[in-house]
């Protein structure tokens, strides 16, 4: 079945530092993914998707500035906090699929900012 | 995307079938229902997908109503790690490029 990694699993970084996070589908080519952010008990939102070789589609109220996402290869999306404050602490979750086939997820990336 | 209704928690013996109600009253007919389970900490596992008929994997079974506005997950033999919050989503047909919108599930607590 259809694999997406995420990496890392967990990073702690300086209040203004940045911070990038890598998601790769790994037995599969996705020329779309997707990129979410879900704060402790509340449901997974919506970012922004990712298209391979072209601008990331942003959800309303999520600043392009400052989620940056390069999807440069049909196997690699990248999303880097910019800036980081301890307001943008939180579990960041990305997913892929390919034609005909269900969405899979990563397993996470749980991001600290002190 | 249609939106979905879920009961926020159900508990469920081990053992026993875990039955799980969702209602998409405003579902269209091209979307598809699809679930999904988070553990806690990890993320969404794939569970299922169906359209119109009722649908059955090494997981669990789908059951959707005639007139497609609601649907059923059922666990047949719910374990202490099928404890999780479900998502029941509808989707636009199953391109890629369809994203997920996510409301806020049902945590499943099975209990010993």
């Amino acid at each position: 079945g259809a694999v997406v990694s995420q990496h890392p699993s967990w990073v702690i970084c300086k209040s203004g530092t940045s911070v990038k996070i890598e998601c790769r589908s790994l037995d599969f080519q996705a020329t779309t993914m997707f990129w979410y952010r879900q704060f402790p008990k509340q449901s997974l939102m919506l970012m922004a998707t990712s298209n391979e070789g072209s601008k990331a589609t942003y959800e309303q109220g999520v600043e392009k500035d400052k989620f940056l996402i390069n999807h440069a290869s049909l196997t690699l999306s990248t999303l880097t906090v910019t800036s980081a404050h301890p307001e943008d602490s939180s579990f960041y979750i990305c997913s892929a699929s390919t034609l005909g086939s269900p969405l899979h997820f990563g397993n996470g990336t749980r991001l600290t900012v002190t | 995307d249609a939106k979905t209704t879920q009961p926020p928690s159900m508990d469920c013996a081990e053992g026993r079938a875990a039955n799980l109600p969702c209602n998409h009253s405003t579902i269209s007919g091209n979307e598809y229902v699809y679930w999904y389970r988070q553990i806690h900490s990890q993320g969404p596992q794939y569970i299922i997908h169906g359209l119109k008929n009722n649908e059955t994997n090494e997981m669990a079974s789908l059951i959707i109503t005639e007139d497609r506005k609601s649907s059923t997950l059922i666990l047949p033999h719910a374990t202490l790690r099928d404890t999780a919050v479900y998502y029941c989503i509808v989707r636009a047909g199953i391109g890629a490029t369809n994203k997920l919108i996510f409301g806020t599930g049902t945590l499943l607590a099975v209990q010993p």
